[in-house]
């Protein structure tokens, strides 16, 4: 069974605190991961496809590291806002499969 | 408008009852899926599609079955309800595979009682 796991599993900070958080996925037949933002009563967004060892993706104070020897991908939230306030999802791909594999997300809650 | 639509956005039904849960998309995208999501629970994947004529079983089909009806839109039947399948449903879209991301419809809410 492919388990991908996310920690930790809630966040709390105040405005401006920088944060970051784990996803860990198999570090066998890896294909692609992916992060999404995942906002209460609204859909899931896309923030970072992921597939190269060593990649470092960033969407402006959001970026993201991947290391796929190892099978865990950080994700970092510079100076959050209250608007950072969201799950976040990580879902990994492995390659005989085109199913993504979520992980139960970090929920995020960023305090004025 | 929203690129992914679903309906109903909410619903309460009986054990028993059948209950169809609708998708559309405008994106053209030839790829859609069907995922639960339950309390402490990453997505799971009910059902996907590749086409109109290509349709796989996610992880947890058993008690669920669908309908791509045409490119825009692919349909979640629950064929008789049962407790367990409360659970919030998303319905969602890509262009191709694992290097593409998905988008997302609104969810739809499912209680039943």
């Amino acid at each position: 069974i492919l388990n991908v796991e996310q920690s930790p599993q809630s966040l709390h900070v105040q405005e401006g605190d920088s944060t970051n958080f784990t996803c860990s996925f198999p570090s066998s037949n890896f294909y692609a991961l992916h992060w999404y933002r995942w906002e209460t009563a609204k859909s899931p967004e896309a923030l970072f496809v992921m597939t190269l060892n060593g990649d470092e993706k960033k969407k402006g104070r959001i970026s993201a590291t991947l290391n796929t020897k190892e099978g865990y991908s950080y994700l970092y939230i510079k100076g959050s806002q209250p608007e950072d306030s969201a799950t976040y999802l990580c879902a990994f791909l492995m390659d005989s499969s085109y199913k993504l594999i979520f992980g139960s997300g970090t929920r995020l809650l960023v305090r004025p | 408008d929203a690129d992914v639509t679903q309906t109903p956005r909410n619903r309460i039904t009986k054990t028993g009852k059948r209950i169809m849960l609708e998708c559309s998309q405008t994106k053209g995208h030839d790829r859609m899926y069907w995922y639960r999501q339950d309390p402490g629970l990453g997505l799971r994947l009910i059902y996907y599609s590749f086409d109109v004529k290509d349709i796989n079983k996610g992880e947890i089909s058993d008690g669920y079955s669908v309908s791509r009806q045409a490119q825009a839109k692919f349909s979640l039947s629950l064929e008789s309800a049962i407790p367990n399948q409360t659970a919030l449903y998303f319905c969602a879209t890509s262009v191709a595979g694992g290097l593409s991301e998905q988008y997302f419809g609104p969810g739809t809410r499912l209680t039943v009682t």
